[in-house]
C-alpha cells in the first residue's frame, strides 16, 4: 500500500485556524472511518489527537478537530498556539490487517 | 499510566539482524483488546507500520516487510520483541513500539519514545 500524501508544511499565526490534509484511496481512507491524527514533538513518543476521522481521546483539546470527505482526511486546528508547533501524522487502517501512514506535515506558528 | 520503552543495538552492520525489545509498564501486555507494534521513522521520510502481535502470539506484518520481519512477546516479562533480518541502509530509522487498541475503537494509544536504529559499517 502506498503512503498517505499530506502537505509538506503548513503554518498559521497565533489564533488562526489551520487545516492539514491527507490523501488516500479507496482501499484506506474512503472506505474506512478509522483515520487517526498523531502530533510529534521531535524527540519525544509521538501522541494521538484524533481517531476515528473525528473522536478526542480523554485530555486532548477541542481545538483540534478531525472530517473526512471521500478519499481525504483534514486536520484542523483553531485558535493556533505556540505549543501546536509540531509535525503531524495521519495514519488509516487499509484492510487486511495492515495500517498506513502519512508522509508527515510541519506545522510552523508565525 | 501505560509507558512503552524500547531497548536494543543502536548500530547494525548491514546484512545482519536488528533486534528490538519494548518493555511495557503501568499496565499488562496480557490485557485483551489490545495488540502491539512496531512503526519506523526513516529520517527525512513519514512513518512506516512494520507489524503488530496479539497476547497469544497472532502476528500480522506489513507486506512490504514481511520477509524479513519476526515478531514475538513474552508475556511473562511484559515485553515484546522485533527482529528484522537482512538489514541495508533504507532500515536506518527511530523505531517505536506501540500499543495497538482494537476494542472500543482502533488506533495506536501509546507510544514509546523511540530508538535510533542506524544501519552502517
Amino acid at each position: 500500500q502506498s503512503a498517505l500524501t499530506q502537505p509538506a508544511s503548513v503554518s498559521g499565526s497565533p489564533g488562526q485556524s489551520i487545516t492539514i490534509s491527507c490523501t488516500g484511496t479507496s482501499s484506506d481512507v474512503g472506505t474506512y472511518n478509522l483515520v487517526s491524527w498523531y502530533q510529534h514533538h521531535p524527540g519525544k513518543a509521538p501522541k494521538l489527537m484524533i481517531y476515528e476521522v473525528s473522536k478526542w481521546p480523554s485530555g486532548v483539546s477541542n481545538r483540534f478537530s478531525g472530517s473526512k470527505s471521500g478519499n481525504t482526511a483534514s486536520l484542523t486546528i483553531s485558535g493556533l498556539q505556540a505549543e501546536d508547533e509540531a509535525d503531524y501524522y495521519c495514519c488509516s487502517f487499509a484492510g487486511s490487517s495492515n495500517w498506513v501512514f502519512g508522509g508527515g506535515t510541519k506545522l510552523t506558528v508565525l | 499510566q501505560l509507558q512503552l520503552q524500547e531497548s536494543g543495538s543502536g548500530l547494525v552492520k548491514p546484512s545482519q539482524t536488528l533486534s528490538l525489545t519494548c518493555t511495557v509498564s503501568g499496565g499488562s501486555i496480557s490485557s485483551g483488546g489490545y495488540s502491539w507494534s512496531w512503526i519506523r521513522h526513516p529520517p527525512g521520510k513519514g512513518l512506516e507500520w512494520i507489524g503488530y502481535i496479539y497476547r497469544n502470539g497472532d502476528t500480522y506484518y506489513s507486506p512490504s516487510l514481511k520477509s524479513r520481519v519476526t515478531l514475538s512477546i513474552d508475556r511473562s516479562r511484559e515485553q515484546f520483541s522485533l527482529k528484522l533480518s537482512s538489514v541495508n541502509a533504507a532500515d536506518t530509522a527511530v523505531y517505536y513500539c506501540t500499543r495497538l487498541r482494537s476494542s472500543s475503537g482502533y488506533y495506536f494509544d501509546y507510544w514509546g519514545q523511540g530508538t535510533l536504529v542506524t544501519v552502517a559499517t
